[in-house]
């Protein structure tokens, strides 16, 4: 079993809720990644980190922002939720070197009314 | 551009009947390939993955693939199918011009029928 969690795994709230989607791992991993999925559909790349302090974008725009102040620490948040951010969030690790495989959370599914 | 592509939607397999996930990829230079295992209301769980040597390479829970350079693919191979093994697969290369970003497929959903 991989050692990386997020919290919660299924969220309801209501539009123009801030929201903290948060995601550990003990792993020691310096990289981190943030992906969303719809149901049964392919995964984006929202956020990405190589490290305590760095941050960066994916591929797939998103209006959520992340902080990485802790190696295990990967907290995404949004600032005002809508209905078009409900969705599957997939929190990931990997080791910095070498060809490492991604390690996932459970992931947490956000609604928003 | 780098990318990886499966081209079933969905695979439908009677239990006892050998399985085949199809995978194609386009990357420059060697391919870091990957397959993933996703099942219901689950994160994704690491199956395999070819790095280099031997094309034939086996993981976890039964499934083994193969890696085919001149036909560009990386198909994933379960010699008997279970029920069990429904569920959704995601291919992937881990891109050679970026730090550590993985490409990934937009998956095949397994349903294997008793």
């Amino acid at each position: 079993e991989a050692d990386i969690y997020q919290t919660p795994r299924y969220l309801v709230i209501g539009t123009g809720k801030k929201i903290t989607l948060e995601c550990s791992q003990t792993m020691g991993h310096d990289k981190m990644y943030w992906y969303q999925q719809d149901p049964g559909m392919e995964l984006h790349l929202i956020h990405y980190s190589y490290g305590v302090n760095s941050t960066e974008k994916g591929d797939l725009s998103s209006e959520s922002t992340v902080s990485r102040i802790r190696t295990e620490h990967f907290p995404l948040t949004l600032e005002s939720a809508r209905p078009s951010h409900t969705s599957q969030y997939l929190c990931a690790s990997s080791e910095y070197q070498g060809t490492g495989e991604l390690f996932f959370g459970e992931g947490s599914r956000l609604t928003v009314l | 551009a780098q990318s990886v592509a499966q081209p079933e939607d969905q695979v439908n397999v009677a239990e006892g009947n050998p399985l085949t996930v199809k995978c194609t990829y386009s990357v420059s230079g060697n391919p870091y390939l990957f397959w993933y295992v996703q099942y219901p209301n689950r994160g994704l769980q690491f199956l395999l993955k070819y790095i280099t040597g031997d094309n034939l390479v086996k993981g976890s829970y039964g499934f083994e693939a193969e890696f085919n350079k001149s036909q560009t693919s990386f198909h994933l191979k379960k010699p008997s199918a279970l029920v069990s093994d429904s569920a959704l697969y995601f291919c992937a290369v881990l891109l050679t011009d970026s730090w550590g970003k993985f490409q990934f497929g937009a998956g095949t959903q397994v349903v294997v029928t008793p």
